[in-house]
C-alpha cells in the first residue's frame, strides 16, 4: 500500500522567514499530491495541490515542488505570517488503489511574531 | 464551506457501547469518506463509499462499520467501542475521487471512550 512520511513534526520560525515541510511516498504510481491545512479547533483544509505531471505550482505565497523521480514533494511557505500557524498536512493518492488519498503525520507550524 | 454536518459534536460513552456518527452533506457528492485523527497519526481513512449502498473498507476499518441508504447521509457505526476508538473523527465528500479533486471535511466529531 501507500506509504507517506512527513518532516519535520514540528517548525517553528520567525514572522516572515520561510518554511518548508517535505514528503515521501513509497508508490511511484502516485499521481496526485494535495496538501491540507489544519487550524486549531479547525477542520482541514486543501490550500495547495499537485498532480504528477507537473513539477511546481505557486499560489501567492505557497508552492508546491515534486520530484517523482525520488518521489519526495515538498511544501514552501514564504513571507510566514502569524496566521500561517497550523497543522499541514501532505496526502498522496494513487490511482490504483481507487484513489483513496493517504495522508502523512502532519507538521505543526508555528510562526513567531 | 461545503454543507457538511456531522452529529454528535462530542461524544462521551463507555466501553463495550454501541456508538453511530452521522455525515449528513447537501452537496449531492457521490463520494464521502470517514476518517479518524489522533496524534502522531495524521488522518486515517476508515470507511468510504463511492454511492448508495456502496461501500469499501480503508486503512483502518477493524471494529467499525457503515452504511449510506441515501446520497446524503453516511453513517459510521462502531459495533462494541473500545478505548482505542477515542479520537477525532472527521467526515469528507467529494465531488469526483480524490485522485482529481479536493475533499472537504466535516467539523469533525470528538469521541472518548471511557
Amino acid at each position: 500500500g501507500e506509504n507517506v512520511e512527513q518532516h519535520p513534526s514540528t517548525l517553528s520560525v520567525q514572522e516572515g522567514d520561510s518554511a518548508v515541510i517535505k514528503c515521501t511516498y513509497s508508490d511511484s504510481a502516485s499521481n496526485y499530491f494535495p496538501w491540507y491545512k489544519q487550524e486549531l479547533g479547525k477542520r482541514p483544509q486543501l490550500i495547495i495541490d499537485i498532480r504528477s505531471n507537473v513539477g511546481e505550482k505557486k499560489d501567492q505565497r505557497i508552492a508546491v515542488t515534486l520530484n517523482k523521480t525520488a518521489k519526495h514533494f515538498s511544501l514552501h511557505i514564504t513571507e510566514t505570517q502569524p496566521e500561517d500557524s497550523a497543522v499541514y498536512f501532505c496526502a498522496a493518492s494513487m490511482r490504483s488503489s481507487g484513489d483513496k488519498l493517504t495522508f502523512g503525520t502532519g507538521t505543526r507550524l508555528a510562526v513567531r511574531p | 464551506d461545503a454543507g457538511i454536518t456531522q452529529s454528535p459534536r462530542h461524544k462521551v460513552t463507555e466501553t463495550g457501547t454501541p456508538v453511530t456518527l452521522r455525515c449528513h452533506q447537501t452537496e449531492n457528492h457521490r463520494y464521502m469518506y470517514w476518517y479518524r485523527q489522533d496524534p502522531g497519526h495524521g488522518l486515517r481513512l476508515i470507511h468510504y463509499s463511492y454511492g448508495v449502498k456502496d461501500t469499501d473498507k480503508g486503512e483502518v476499518s477493524d471494529g467499525y462499520s457503515v452504511s449510506r441508504s441515501k446520497t446524503e447521509d453516511f453513517l459510521l457505526t462502531l459495533e462494541s467501542a473500545t478505548s482505542s476508538q477515542t479520537s477525532v473523527y472527521f467526515c469528507a465528500i467529494s465531488e469526483s475521487s480524490t485522485g482529481r479533486g479536493e475533499l472537504f471535511f466535516g467539523e469533525g466529531s470528538r469521541l472518548t471512550v471511557l
